[in-house]
């Protein structure tokens, strides 16, 4: 399993920016997905949640209404979508497989992460 | 939310020690609670789930237990290797998928 973040990068405060997740060496469709957060020295926080059919997604308050998470099964590629971007939000995002069953639920598969830094 | 704390917040140890790492709940999670590691500059690897159960992989000297609000993590003859920061998450209540705040292992 191969999970390759990528589009970080530095944008002014108010700006927007989407991350991609690149998955391989699974079936994509059938995996829920997460996006999780380091901001700098800091631990980890989880950001937003979709499901492997989209149906259903779930964010952090502290990012609801702001960013989206998106997914192209098709080209087995997990999206987020950052607008209204302030200097909370930066951060290395990591994409993640959310795998489990029922409420056991965990992050078994990690990328290597994509530096987002906001700043004017 | 449920909001989960960890102790200590950090640790030194020897090679071959035995670490042990707490991690509390708000309030009962039942065994939805699993284990990270994460080296400086690295992605976080996936250790237990379910409280107690080690991910494929993960050496034998790891281990986890607890149920309810209290769980620990227990590192038997710690190898240079396991020098990291380990979290804690939970996945009881949903969302937020609430992780800890981290201990941090070092040499001592």
């Amino acid at each position: 399993v191969q999970l390759v973040d990528s589009g970080g990068g530095l944008v002014k405060p108010g700006g927007s920016l989407r991350l991609s997740c690149a998955a391989s060496g699974l079936t994509f469709s059938h995996h829920n997905m997460a996006w999780i957060r380091q901001g700098p020295g800091k631990g980890l926080e989880w950001v937003a949640y979709i499901s492997f059919g989209s149906s259903t997604t779930y964010y952090a308050e502290s990012v609801q209404g702001r960013f989206t998470v998106s997914r192209d099964n098709a080209r087995n590629s997990l999206y987020l979508q950052m607008n209204t971007l302030t200097v909370d939000d930066t951060a290395v995002y990591y994409c993640a497989t959310a795998t489990g069953y029922g409420l056991f639920r965990y992050f078994d598969y990690w990328g290597q992460g994509t530096p987002v830094t906001v700043s004017s | 939310d449920i909001q989960l704390t960890q102790s200590p917040s950090s640790l030194s140890a020897s090679v071959g020690d035995r670490v042990t790492i707490t991690c509390r709940a708000s309030q009962s999670i039942g065994t939805y609670l699993n284990w990270y590691q994460q080296k400086p500059g690295q992605a976080p690897k996936f250790l237990i789930y379910a409280a107690s159960s080690l991910q494929s992989g993960v050496p034998s000297r790891f281990s986890g237990s607890g149920s309810g609000t209290e769980f620990t993590l227990t590192i038997n003859s710690v190898q240079p290797e396991d020098f990291a920061t380990y979290y804690c998450q939970q996945s009881s209540s949903v969302p937020p998928f609430t992780f800890g705040p981290g201990t941090k292992v070092d040499v001592k």
